[in-house]
């Protein structure tokens, strides 16, 4: 059973624009929400991640928007680059020790 | 810097051999680390949580005889795929957590012919 739902499956966006990703979640024990980009060939790297004791975190052109009541968390790319164009997962676990659990994935096109 | 190293990046083995990858953790010792499958334009699904000195535990679905872990000290993590079938081609995936992050090996893409 999927944990973690993830959308859009792909998205196309004009370089300059905002890519949104959206992730929602079931288990309220969750603790931990990161973000990672996929090359092809190439395993996932971690973009940013957040806690739920805030409800959002920005690193550059990254934020994640987090909503604990709606069990609900996004991504946001600012001025999107043909370069940002990967493979999107979101995640979620319980503490420390535990596996993450992985959204599908969203395949992002930054066109020139 | 990568702190979680696995070999090989790619290997191409022929069916009915055994394959065998490795994890190695280059900063901190991991008395834990996860094996990940990832099919073609899907996600990465886990298949087994690795722990240093005693048996692994295998997500439902995957067979233990087949997909053998090995977690004999706190830098590596072996997976073995015995037996290969050109089902099993995949990229496999290794990771390890810290308190703050979760951190991935580069990946093994397996294709068996």
């Amino acid at each position: 059973q999927q944990q973690v739902k993830q959308s859009p499956q792909s998205l196309i966006v004009q370089k300059g624009g905002i890519s949104i990703i959206n992730c929602a979640y079931e288990n309220t024990a969750f603790d931990y929400f990161p973000w990672y980009q996929q090359f092809p060939g190439k395993g996932p790297a971690l973009l940013i991640a957040i806690r739920p004791d805030v409800s959002e975190k920005k690193e550059g052109r990254f934020t994640i928007s987090f909503n604990k009541s709606a069990k609900q968390f996004s991504l946001h790319i600012m001025d999107s680059q043909p370069g940002d164009s990967a493979t999107y997962f979101c995640a979620a676990r319980l503490n420390s020790g535990y596996a993450l659990n992985f959204g599908k994935g969203t395949s992002l096109l930054v066109t020139p | 810097g990568a702190v979680v190293s696995q070999h090989p990046s790619r290997v191409i083995c022929k069916s009915g051999t055994s394959v065998k990858i490795e994890c190695r953790s280059l900063d901190f010792q991991a008395t834990t680390m996860f094996w990940y499958r990832q099919f073609p334009k899907q996600s990465l699904m886990l298949m087994a949580t690795s722990n240093e000195g005693s048996k692994a535990t295998y997500e439902q679905g995957v067979e233990k005889d087949k997909f053998l872990i090995n977690h004999a000290s706190l830098t590596l993590s072996t997976l073995t795929v015995t037996s290969a079938h050109p089902e099993d081609s995949s990229f496999y995936i290794c990771s390890k957590d810290s308190n703050t992050e979760a951190f991935f090996g580069q990946g093994t893409r397996l294709t068996v012919v």
